[in-house]
């Protein structure tokens, strides 16, 4: 299986920061990698696939990079929506695995 | 639009089978890949399996022997069989489109979810 690792675990921050969250994949995947937002109680939503298109709708703040095993969610300017948990996710082979999360939390 | 709801029991004795089903609406299964995700209470998102648009399936390595997905045609529906369950498996249980082509997929739409306790 590709083990995904997402950091920081956790982060504090205040509306308007910028805000960049890091996944290291355990072997290559190319850019087969999603990010995935989630808010308590609800199911996640895609944000970012193929590791830097926008899904529809999603706010142009939101940005994706990277490609192999290293890639980033960069965030411009917190918003009080986006405080949630992020995941990442790669679709290279399955198992399809995600990150383990990064809540992002108000400071 | 599509839309995804599971349904199921919410509690499933221990050694039991964990019976869910996904109806969807808005899309063909028979044109898209279907997935199953769970979240365990407090923690990450777990990726149980897939079925392809020719009824084909993956599994996840550590639940392969308990784990069938199958699909309902007729009905616009594919269901989640896990035996033996254990207190592991109590999750909030997601059923999603996995949505693309090549090794471009993505999870576009999702359920709402559903939680499952395991007790007697």
């Amino acid at each position: 299986d590709i083990q995904m690792t997402q950091s920081p675990s956790s982060l504090s921050a205040s509306v308007g920061d910028r805000v960049t969250i890091t996944c290291r994949a355990s072997q290559s995947i190319s850019t087969y990698l999603n990010w995935y937002l989630q808010k308590p109680g609800k199911a996640p939503k895609v944000l970012i696939y193929d590791v830097s298109s926008l899904q529809s709708g999603v706010p142009s703040r939101f940005t994706g990079s990277g490609s192999g095993t290293d890639f980033n969610i960069t965030i411009s300017s917190l918003q009080p929506e986006d405080f949630a948990t992020y995941y990442c996710q790669q679709s290279f082979t399955t198992p399809r695995t995600f990150g383990q999360g990064t809540k992002v939390e108000i400071k | 639009q599509v839309q995804l709801q599971e349904s199921g029991p919410g509690v499933v004795k221990p050694s039991e089978t964990l019976s869910l089903t996904c109806t969807v609406s808005g899309a063909s299964i028979s044109s898209y890949f279907w997935t199953w995700i769970r979240q365990p209470p407090g923690k990450g998102l777990e990726w149980i399996g897939n079925m392809d648009d020719s009824g084909n399936t993956n599994y996840d390595p550590s639940l392969h022997s308990r784990v069938t997905i199958s699909a309902d045609t007729s009905k616009n529906q594919f269901s989640l069989k896990l035996t033996f369950v254990t207190a592991a498996d109590a999750a909030v249980y997601y059923c999603a489109r996995d949505f693309g082509s090549g090794y471009h997929y993505y999870f576009d739409s999702w359920g709402q979810g559903t939680l499952v306790t395991v007790s007697s």
